[in-house]
């Protein structure tokens, strides 16, 4: 099974800027998805985007995917302190478990 | 509903001593998931069952480790004996169905530490 790679590792950026993350693979996906997970706590699913999809939004969030490229990125707009956390890919190949990336941990300073 | 269930969310123990995990999956869901979080090697998948069924159990380390599920609404995770490399945060997830058709629910963790 296969693992995203995200980067990057850390980001630390003030609030109310953006927050770019990205996620490379090396094989072909079915979906893939991103979760954050704060301190001391369990993750939590954000978004699902399918393999036939470019763009997806949910709030402040925006997920884009590039098959040909094999990468993803992770964009949050307007970022608050609540935002500090670590966010990962998850990826599957047909009906196996999510492989989940290492992570990039953000900052955001207010 | 409350979301997916683990107990105890802290266990401290000592080498040599069995430990077990437990959780409780959303209802519903068919699919459940045991992973493991390190510093060093990220989130490792353990074991996954779908519909009480194990599945796949490549991903536990060693014979210390096994996982039943009993019914729908139980699992556990045990290590038996415990020892301290063993130490990392568990954590249980559900889901309606496997692949990446289906977001996860995990649970709030695990952190067990073996002294």
């Amino acid at each position: 099974s296969q693992q995203g790679e995200e980067d990057p590792q850390a980001l630390s950026i003030q609030e109310g800027e953006n927050a770019t993350m990205n996620c490379s693979y090396k094989t072909s996906i079915n979906n893939l998805q991103w979760y954050r997970q704060n301190s001391g706590r369990g993750l939590v699913h954000l978004i699902l985007i399918r393999s036939n999809e470019r763009e997806k939004h949910s709030g402040r969030l925006r997920v884009t995917l590039d098959t040909s490229k094999k990468s993803s990125s992770l964009l949050i707009t307007a970022s608050r302190a609540a935002d500090t956390a670590s966010y990962f890919c998850a990826l599957s190949s047909g009906n196996t478990p999510l492989v989940f990336g290492k992570g990039t941990r953000l900052s955001v300073i207010a | 509903d409350a979301g997916v269930i683990q107990s105890p969310r802290h266990e401290v123990t000592e080498m040599g001593q069995e430990v077990t995990l437990r959780c409780k999956p959303i209802s519903g869901h068919n699919s459940l998931f045991w992973y493991r979080q390190t510093m060093m090697r990220g989130l490792e998948l353990l074991i996954y069952f779908n519909n009480n069924v194990p599945i796949d159990d490549s991903g536990m380390p060693e014979d210390r480790f096994s996982a039943k599920m009993p019914n729908a609404s139980f699992s556990t995770l045990k290590i038996q004996p415990s020892e301290p490399r063993d130490s990392a945060v568990y954590f249980c997830a559900s889901s309606l169905g496997l692949g990446s058709n289906y977001g996860y629910t995990f649970g709030s963790g695990t952190r067990l530490t073996v002294v």
